[in-house]
């Protein structure tokens, strides 16, 4: 079954302690990207990658970093997590490039995270 | 950047009647229009797209129009069922999401 995987689901964690959301997807897909989901400002984009070792930033990047050593995994890294960035995220693959071709773009079921 | 307005934020409608919620944004090269279905704890799935060469498209009870000229383009929901209750977003491209309109269907 095509899917893009996200762990943890769910995730309380102190200011400051650094954390890992992994990100998986099983479709060969070369672009990747991560979004947060916030009331009232729909999905904004931090970071994605067009393939293997590139990465780039996307609308919200500050605090976050990524990395993609593999084609299937780009995790998303908080070094120092704050509590502005309590929010819901979400992993994101598609083909190629959707900004203007349109290739379908596959979401993960979204990493709950809340900083305290 | 591409700015991308939704309207409504929320949206209730009796069973059987119709359901349009609208997008507007402001980069004129833009040529892809997607509407995502978001159900209550899963992520966002695409139920429908337009590309700018075309003005309408349909699939079943849903449909989609863009204008161009006045850069806006809107989800139609015909016949809605309670199940069509969810969160929809519309889309510029795959990066310019629009905040949202939560549709409640009552029975």
């Amino acid at each position: 079954e095509a899917q893009v995987t996200q762990n943890p689901r769910y995730l309380i964690t102190v200011t400051g302690k650094k954390l890992t959301v992994t990100c998986s997807q099983n479709m060969n897909h070369e672009y990747m990207s991560w979004y947060r989901q916030d009331p009232g400002l729909g999905l904004r984009q931090i970071y994605y990658s067009m393939n293997v070792e590139v990465t780039d930033k996307g609308d919200v990047p500050e605090g976050y970093k990524v990395s993609r050593k593999e084609k299937r995994n780009f995790p998303l890294i908080l070094e120092s997590p704050s509590p502005n960035q309590t929010s819901l995220y979400f992993c994101a693959s598609s083909w190629g490039d959707p900004t203007f071709s349109g290739n379908t773009i596959y979401f993960g079921e979204g990493s709950w995270l809340t900083v305290v | 950047g591409e700015n991308v307005e939704q309207h409504p934020s929320t949206l209730s409608v009796q069973e059987g009647d119709s359901a349009v919620i609208k997008c507007t944004y402001s980069d004129s090269a833009s040529n892809y229009f997607p509407w995502y279905k978001q159900e209550l704890g899963k992520g966002p799935q695409l139920i429908i797209d337009i590309r700018s060469n075309v003005g309408e498209k349909k699939d079943q009870r849903i449909a989609v129009t863009l204008n161009k000229t006045a850069k806006h383009f809107s989800l139609h929901i015909t016949e809605t069922q309670p199940e069509d209750s969810a969160v929809y977003f519309c889309a510029v491209g795959e990066v310019r999401f629009g905040a949202g309109t939560r549709l409640t269907v009552k029975p």
